[in-house]
């Protein structure tokens, strides 16, 4: 598609509930990453695959969050028993390659988020 | 110590005002810099990437200073528009996540 698509782009959910977060990147595009933003602050860092593995995945707060990608295009990012601490908007971002000069020329592009309210 | 540190603001300036946002990084292997801006509720977007050698575009202006950590975007001829909060953003190297700044938020008043 033309740029980063997310889904839902509002999501409420009960405490202790599971929910899935899709992204589905510009096409092309080999690296995928997931962040978390808060109110007032910048987006933090979760998790970021090179195709279909995780590349780095050390931004996860804990095991209840797991992502995948298996076949290096769309991404899920999984959320077990969620807490109301785990409210945030969840943005997905893509790049052309993370080995290749066009993330120090063009950062990444983002979607639009998924706001996550858990209640 | 947070990696990438800025005043949040907010700065209340006139409309045609100079205005200077300063950033400072904690990790000196970083090799790529960038300006965010974001909008209120949407999503971060790529304002300017910074080069040593500092870069203009337009009325913005960014400048890296590698030995101070530091990184500055200044922007001439304010306009309304020009409202948001700017992100400071850095990568540590080829292949690794970009490190974001809370923000400086930034409201142009007429």
């Amino acid at each position: 598609g033309a740029g980063v698509s997310q889904t839902p782009s509002n999501k409420v959910t009960e405490k202790g509930k599971y929910v899935e977060l899709r992204c589905d990147p510009i096409s092309g595009h080999t690296a995928l990453y997931w962040y978390r933003q808060s109110l007032g602050q910048g987006p933090e860092f979760l998790i970021y695959f090179q195709g279909t593995g995780a590349a780095d995945d050390s931004g996860l707060p804990n095991d209840r969050f797991f992502a995948v990608r298996p076949e290096g295009s769309v991404s899920t990012l999984k959320i077990q028993r969620t807490e109301r601490g785990d409210s945030a908007v969840y943005l997905c971002a893509s790049s052309l390659s993370s080995r290749d000069r066009a993330i120090s020329d063009y950062g990444y592009t983002f979607g639009s988020g998924t706001r996550l309210t858990v209640v | 110590r947070k990696e990438v540190e800025q005043d949040p603001g907010p700065f209340n300036v006139p409309e045609g005002a100079t205005v200077a946002f300063n950033c400072t990084y904690s990790n000196s292997a970083s090799q790529s810099f960038f300006w965010y801006r974001q909008d209120c509720r949407k999503e971060p977007k790529l304002l300017m990437s910074v080069y040593s050698s500092g870069n203009e575009d337009g009325r913005f202006t960014a400048q890296l200073n590698r030995a101070s950590q530091y990184i500055s975007l200044l922007i001439r001829d304010s306009k309304l528009s020009d409202s948001a909060t700017y992100l400071c953003v850095v990568n540590k190297g080829y292949g690794n996540k970009l490190v974001f700044g809370a923000g400086t938020i930034l409201r142009v008043k007429s």
